[in-house]
């Protein structure tokens, strides 16, 4: 059972255009959502969150909007660049009680940025 | 402040032998989870660890065991290894809280022939 999808194995855009990356979820009780991005041989790197109670958040080029009715997320990067090239992960947070909290992963999305 | 620290980075084994990766989070992070990425799977969950207790399991089989040293350390063990083990194993280091998320290590690459 895979509570958080990105349908989209892989996107490829133009320099200077804006990439879109999809994740649906499937578990209302998520309460925050995070992107990763992981170059090759490398680990994955934080990029950026939002809680459940938000609707957007900013930083730089970077922007991810929630829509909880629809149980979607996407992470808009404008303008892309080449060095944005990476495979970008959705996850979301489960909270099991206390401090115990549990990330789940979605299959990633290998961003392509053309120059 | 020193990162995630993952040991050894490349690993080549023979099917049927078991393998111990080592884990070393940011200091003061007591918790410590394991991830296996494959190309088709993703990142696929496969325990955490908290002040030396599995506290939360993924749907690995028993094969796939760890542990957490005092110091929070970790090393997860796969024993009678299959040519379908290979993959890139990565730990990822929090603090108690998990607001922000993990601090993920370069992850070792187990390659099984």
């Amino acid at each position: 059972d895979q509570q958080v999808k990105q349908n989209s194995p892989s996107l490829s855009v133009q320099e200077g255009r804006i990439s879109i990356l999809n994740c649906d979820y499937t578990n209302s009780m998520f309460d925050y959502f995070l992107w990763y991005k992981k170059y090759p041989a490398e680990g994955p790197t934080f990029l950026i969150s939002i809680s459940s109670i938000k609707d957007k958040n900013e930083d730089g080029r970077f922007t991810v909007f929630l829509n909880k009715s629809a149980k979607h997320l996407s992470l808009h990067i404008v303008p892309s660049q080449p060095g944005d090239s990476a495979v970008y992960f959705c996850a979301a947070r489960l909270n099991s009680g206390g401090s115990n909290y549990k990330l789940t992963f979605g299959k990633g999305t290998l961003l392509t940025v053309n120059p | 402040k020193a990162g995630v620290t993952q040991t050894p980075r490349y690993l080549i084994k023979t099917r049927g032998q078991q393998v111990t990766l080592s884990c070393s989070p940011i200091s003061g992070h007591r918790s410590v989870s394991w991830y296996q990425q494959t190309p088709g799977q993703g990142l696929q969950f496969l325990f955490e660890y908290f002040s030396e207790t599995q506290r939360n399991k993924g749907n690995f089989p028993g094969r796939f065991s760890g542990r957490q040293f005092s110091n929070s350390r970790s090393e997860m063990n796969v024993s009678t290894l299959e040519l379908g083990d290979s993959a890139l194993y990565l730990c990822a280091s929090s603090p108690a809280g998990l607001v922000y998320g993990y601090t993920f290590g370069s992850g070792t690459r187990l390659t099984v022939v």
